[in-house]
Order: C-alpha cells, then structure tokens, then sequence
C-alpha cells in the first residue's frame, strides 16, 4: 500500500504527558498537511510543509504543539503537557505540489486519548 | 477559501441516485468546487472538482449551477459503502490562495439497504 500511513493509530495518554505522532506521506509528495478532527466536526487544519519548510500555522497551534518534517520525508507532530482538549483525531495528509488546490491525500490518523 | 452550505443529513435507499446539494453564493471566480467524503472510521478522501462545467468520474459526477453559486455531487447509484459525511470545499485555484482544506460540518448521508 503506498497510501499516507499514521503510527500510532491510537494513543492513550494521562494529562500533562508529551506524545509524539509519526506521518509517512506519499513518496515524492512535497506537500504535507496536519488536521485535527473532534467528534461531530469536520478537520481543522493545524499546518502545513512544503519539503522540509514549514510555511503555515493555524492560530489552533498553540506554544505546546510543535511539527517537523526533516529532510522533507516523514513529519512529526508533537504535543507537550497534554491537556484533555487535546483529546481529537490527529490526520495527516499529502499533496503532489503542482497546484495550490491540489487533491490531498489523507492518512487513517491517530486517535489521541487524554484522560 | 469562500464559505459553503450544505444540509446536516440525508438519506438514501440503496441502488438509487443521490443529489447532495451544496450552497456557495460568495463564490469567486477563481475558486474551484471540491468534493470529499469521510467514511466512517477513516481520513477523508477525494471525490471530484470543477470549476464551471459539469465534471464526471469514476465516483460521482459534479453539476455546477450556470451562476457557479450553488453544485450539486450526484452519486448515480448509492451502495452502502456511500454512506459517510460529503464535505463541499471551495479552493482559490489563482495561486494566492491557502494550501488549506477548509472543512465545514458536511452532509452526513445515510443509506438503507
């Protein structure tokens, strides 16, 4: 399969405990974008690379939410202190990068359980 | 990205056509109408786009009003693996626009055998 894969798919945590999620994209796909989804709501968007540059943040990621993408392959997104509104489905996506409005490709995501 | 409006929930019965509609009279006329859809339990994924003439794919087919501020996905025959919530996105096509998805609530659709 060489979809948008997410590791892990689900992650219970205790409050003010630091997770880390892992996002493989498409290979050769420049962009990559992260949402994050609460139930009954469509996906947020958090923030976006192109490559290895991290080009837009949403007003959503707060000073505890930090995401990398070295070397423009794999993105991580990590979250610090945890608090339970963290609780969501975290989704990562990719893009090929030939236009501004082109199809995203959305992993399974990983479900992200505070208590 | 301009705002849409879609029903919160339709129904179906199987093997038969499905009109979703969707509202955009804010429309610009560098934005394109993208369709996508969430099973449940899963990332959303692409449907079909358009910008002013009806489009046709293997999925779906997409009718775009002549004034472009409303469409309609049509799902010719729905089956069951059809139900999920269908997001109606509006995305800037001129290359000033954000590489965002912005999703709003979607049409939660349900199909009964």
């Amino acid at each position: 399969d060489t979809g948008v894969s997410q590791n892990p798919r689900h992650k219970i945590t205790k409050r003010g405990q630091n997770v880390t999620f892992r996002c493989d994209p498409i290979s050769e796909h420049n962009r990559l974008y992260w949402y994050r989804q609460t139930l009954g709501q469509g996906p947020e968007f958090l923030t976006y690379f192109q490559n290895e540059a991290q080009l837009e943040k949403s007003r959503l990621l707060s000073d505890r939410f930090s995401a990398e993408r070295p070397k423009g392959s794999f993105s991580t997104l990590e979250i610090q202190r945890t608090e339970q509104g963290d609780s969501a489905m975290y989704l990562c996506a990719s893009s090929p990068g030939t236009f501004t409005s082109d199809t995203q490709y959305f992993g399974p995501g990983t479900r992200l359980t505070v208590l | 990205d301009a705002k849409t409006t879609q029903p919160n929930s339709m129904e179906s019965n199987e093997e038969e056509p499905v009109h979703l509609p969707c509202n955009h009279s804010t429309i610009s006329g560098t934005d394109y109408i993208h369709w996508y859809r969430q099973l449940p339990s899963q990332g959303p994924e692409y449907v079909i786009h358009g910008l002013t003439s009806n489009v046709n794919n293997r999925m779906a087919s997409l009718a775009i009003a002549e004034d472009r501020k409303s469409s309609t996905l049509i799902l010719h025959r729905a089956t069951l693996r059809d139900a999920a919530v269908y997001y109606c996105i509006l995305r800037d096509g001129s290359g000033a626009g954000s590489y965002q998805l912005t999703f709003g609530k979607g049409t939660k659709l349900s199909v009964i055998p």
